[in-house]
């Protein structure tokens, strides 16, 4: 079945990059997704990136894609104590999301 | 307006209990679905529905049931509470055809303990 996987935790210093890397099992997911979760929260959708792009850029925020290794990353630039919480990665599955198990960002000033 | 709302927030309940949580959504999407998130964080689909039609009907243990009165709306009821159903469940609702860009919309949760 499909399978996500995601490293769990991640501690970087504010001003710093984060980089939050994510492999995935399903080729023929058509979109994949980046979450967070803020604690106490829901998780809201923070970007996507189409099965056919390399890369996607969005402020902050840079998605990498290398689907022949179905993997997956989010670069978070200058990184700010706000943007530590859970990221979660997903791929589609029919009309599902799969979620991977969440990397803890800890953002230390 | 909160987009999906569930209710309660919180939910402290004796075991062998039985409870219900409720979802709306008021965003028009034709599919919504229940999330199961552990204490270690996990994230785990329980179950989806399409136009008040079940589609995803995972591994769960038949004391949950869905009920969909109508695409606005998707309840989970729990049988016989157990211990080990402790968790966050969420609510989140889709336009849910195939191979399209959406995302989910996700409720805050609802902290179900069992005591």
């Amino acid at each position: 079945g499909e399978d996500v996987e995601q490293s769990l935790f991640l501690s970087v210093r504010e001003g710093d990059s984060s980089v939050i890397n994510c492999t995935y099992t399903d080729s023929s997911s058509t979109y994949l997704y980046w979450y967070k979760q803020e604690p106490g929260a829901g998780l809201q959708l923070l970007t996507y990136i189409f099965s056919n792009m390399d890369m996607k850029q969005d402020q902050r925020l840079t998605v990498l894609l290398n689907k022949k290794d179905k993997h997956l990353s989010l670069r978070i630039a200058d990184t700010q104590t706000g943007d530590s919480a859970i990221y979660f990665c997903a791929e589609r599955a029919g009309t599902a999301l799969i979620f991977g198990k969440g990397t803890t960002l800890s953002v230390s000033s | 307006d909160t987009a999906v709302s569930q209710t309660p927030k919180y939910l402290v309940t004796q075991m062998g209990n039985d409870k219900s949580i409720k979802c709306e959504q008021n965003l028009g999407h034709d599919t919504m679905y229940w999330y199961k998130q552990d204490s270690k964080k996990f994230l785990k689909i329980m179950f989806s529905y399409n136009n008040k039609e079940l589609i995803i009907n995972e591994t769960v243990p038949n004391r949950f049931s869905p009920k969909s009165p109508d695409k606005a709306h998707l309840n989970l009821h729990i049988n016989s509470l157990e211990l080990g159903d402790s968790a966050v469940y969420f609510c989140a609702s889709s336009q849910g055809a195939l191979g399209t860009v959406d995302g989910y919309t996700f409720g805050s949760g609802t902290r179900l303990t069992v005591v």
